[in-house]
């Protein structure tokens, strides 16, 4: 069936530095859905993209979504310690499910 | 907005014995409940949906049943567990919009 390709599995990056996890699918996707789940605690909802080469920005985070329809991208801007958690990209199946990729583990160092 | 309530917060149960998760939610009318598991450091497996009472449909053979007696009322449930049913289990509701939310999961431990 369907699913998503998340790169990189795990991220360790210094405080200040940026980050990207990217997302992938080899068939074209409605939409994508980015959720962030601090250690411990459950999924979050962050944005959700639609359109083809669709851009939003919230603060320091710069979500992407491909211009086929295909991938998907969320940057952080000079990360910060409070940005550690593990980043899911989604897309909504025929049932009305998520599908999840299998996420990004970010870990910042202070 | 939707909020979800899960119980217990953390279980730790011994292999063999019998398992009710409940989840309820709060401020939305039929939505659409789902139970996800998730494994320590893995990604989120969707085991039931449900789009209203008495409607379930399982993505997942395994052990696990799920029921919805009440529109705002969803239930993951055993018979016997297995040490594989350890893990996070999360319920989870699709609201009016697109944005699914989660409630703040059950840790089970099955020993």
């Amino acid at each position: 069936g369907q699913q998503v390709m998340q790169i990189p599995q795990y991220q360790h990056v210094q405080e200040g530095e940026d980050f990207t996890t990217y997302c992938n699918s080899s068939t074209t996707l409605s939409n994508i859905q980015w959720y962030k789940q601090r250690p411990g605690g459950h999924p979050v909802f962050l944005i959700q993209l639609v359109k083809s080469g669709e851009v939003k920005k919230q603060k320091r985070l710069t979500f992407q979504f491909g211009e086929a329809k295909k991938n998907s991208s969320l940057h952080i801007t000079a990360t910060q310690t409070t940005d550690v958690g593990t980043y899911f990209c989604a897309f909504r199946g025929s049932q009305g499910n998520l599908i999840f990729g299998k996420g990004t583990k970010l870990s910042v160092k202070p | 907005s939707q909020t979800i309530h899960q119980w217990p917060a953390t279980l730790v149960q011994p292999v063999g014995s019998p398992l009710s998760l409940e989840c309820t939610v709060e401020g939305t009318s039929n939505p659409n409940l789902y139970w996800y598991r998730q494994a320590a450091g893995r990604g989120l497996q969707l085991l039931f949906y449900s789009v209203g009472i008495g409607q379930i449909s399982s993505e997942v053979p395994q052990n696990l049943s799920a029921s919805r007696p009440q529109d705002r009322q969803f239930i993951l449930s055993s018979k016997k567990l297995l040490l594989s049913d350890s893990g996070f289990y999360l319920c989870a509701a699709v609201s009016s919009i697109y944005e699914q939310y989660f409630g703040p999961g059950t840790r089970l431990t099955v020993t």
